[in-house]
């Protein structure tokens, strides 16, 4: 099973929105609804910001949303603020029965 | 309140094996799968695999396949994640996360252990 491919890095000022991009395929991510998104601190355990595609936990901020097309997984984070600098991972069921995470990407904010 | 709590760091030499517990609270044991994850230094995420708390099912990530051993124990609700044959490339935070949705296997949802981390070297 090979990873989701998701972009290395990315940037924004703050006030601004970015999109983190999550492409697999029809086996994973175009098969099923369930994609999660997770934001990393350093040294933290990661926490979901978004689960089976577009969902948010109570708790989690409505700057961030998530969708989906195809075999590719968005998310989107609007009015980007400082705290937002993480590491963002994609994940997804699959055809196996089996759980793929993404390369991740580590979110710059300029 | 949901609650994964792992046991403390390792240190193994190669060729060895390391066990790592997770024990939860705070919501019915048998109710979730539990999936083992881990992270080497400035790695990514990796998908270890996942047990099914209520009848003990399991399902590895092909690469662990042969060499890991996932196992619970319903009466104290604790979930163990065995290595064999560990290399310097096993070197790694190990998490247990509670899959999201109940009665099914999925990505992790926002309950997760702290970490474990596991140091291979001789």
């Amino acid at each position: 099973q090979s990873a989701l491919t998701q972009p290395a890095s990315v940037s924004g000022s703050p006030g601004q929105s970015i999109t983190i991009s999550c492409t697999g395929g029809s086996s994973d991510v175009g098969g099923y609804n369930y994609v999660s998104w997770y934001q990393q601190h350093p040294g933290k355990a990661p926490k979901v910001m978004i689960y089976e595609v577009s969902n948010r936990p109570s708790g989690v901020s409505n700057r961030f949303s998530g969708s989906k097309s195809g075999n590719t997984a968005s998310l989107t984070i609007s009015g980007l603020q400082a705290e937002d600098e993480a590491d963002y991972y994609c994940s997804s069921y699959t055809t196996s029965s089996t759980v793929v995470f993404g390369g991740g990407t580590k979110l710059t904010v300029l | 309140q949901v609650q994964l709590v792992q046991s403390g760091a390792e240190v193994r030499k190669p060729g060895a094996s390391v066990t790592v517990s997770c024990k939860a609270s705070g919501y019915t044991f048998t109710g979730y799968y539990l999936n083992w994850v881990r992270q080497a230094p400035g790695q990514g995420l990796e998908w270890m695999g996942w047990i099914n708390s209520k009848n003990g099912g399991t399902n590895y990530a092909r690469k662990f396949q042969g060499r890991v051993t996932m196992t619970r124990d319903t009466s104290i609700t604790t979930a163990y994640l065995e290595l064999s044959r560990l290399t310097s490339d096993d070197t790694a935070v190990y998490y247990c996360a509670r899959a999201s949705g109940e009665l099914r296997p999925g990505p992790p949802d926002d309950y997760w252990g702290q970490g474990t981390l596991v140091t291979v070297s001789s």
